[in-house]
């Protein structure tokens, strides 16, 4: 089935300690995003890709950083995770560059830093 | 003030009842306007979707947009016990760029 995996799907982690969240998508899509849900403040944007080689700083990207090697792969990594940091991460990515607001998501990372 | 702003509720109703949700924003420039539904513990899924002002129905669906007001509903008519999800109303466009800001998200519990 076409649509974007992401990995963990859950994990509990020491803070201090470096992670990172693996996104890949099969659909093709040039932007991608990371997006991280914390209840009552809804999702916001963490990094978003446009296009492969190009990134660029969403609501929320202190602490989080982001590469775009190619079309399919959108890693996020903390380099050093504080508790804060504890939330559940979704990957998403649109085909036509994020202007229509038509996103695809995955299933989501659920993170907790101790 | 958050740009756009969504009764996290819970709001619960029976099987059968009308549901209304809504949002407003401050960006007047969103021309995208969408709403999303998420089960738990799964990924948001685009639900409907709307340019500009205007209604929009598909089944049992309803989006309205009202840009002078600033002002977007989502309708669910008949509700079914399936229905109940966290809705998140989103916007983009115009000089919000290439983001999609979301709403807060509105928890729907429908009751059999």
């Amino acid at each position: 089935i076409a649509g974007i995996t992401q990995a963990p799907t859950s994990q509990i982690l020491a803070a201090g300690r470096r992670m990172t969240l693996r996104c890949t998508q099969d659909m093709r899509h040039n932007a991608m995003y990371w997006y991280r849900q914390d209840l009552g403040l809804g999702l916001r944007l963490i990094h978003y890709s446009n296009t492969a080689g190009t990134t660029g700083k969403g609501e929320v990207p202190d602490g989080y950083s982001v590469s775009r090697a190619n079309t399919d792969d959108f890693p996020l990594t903390l380099a050093s995770a504080v508790p804060s940091q504890t939330s559940v991460y979704f990957c998403a990515s649109s085909d036509s560059g994020g202007r229509t607001g038509e996103l695809f998501f995955g299933e989501g990372s659920r993170l907790t830093v101790l | 003030q958050k740009e756009v702003e969504q009764d996290p509720g819970p709001l619960s109703v029976p099987e059968g009842a009308i549901v209304s949700l809504n949002c407003t924003y401050s960006n007047s420039a969103f021309q995208y306007f969408m709403w999303y539904r998420q089960y738990s513990r799964k990924g948001p899924e685009l639900l409907m979707y709307t340019y500009s002002s205007g209604n929009k129905e598909d089944g049992r669906f309803t989006a309205q947009v009202d840009k002078s007001s600033k002002y977007i509903s989502l309708f669910i008519r008949d509700s079914q016990p399936s229905d109940s999800a966290t809705y998140l109303c989103a916007m983009s466009g115009g000089t919000g760029g290439f983001k999609t800001i979301f709403g807060a998200g509105t928890r729907l519990f429908v009751k059999a």
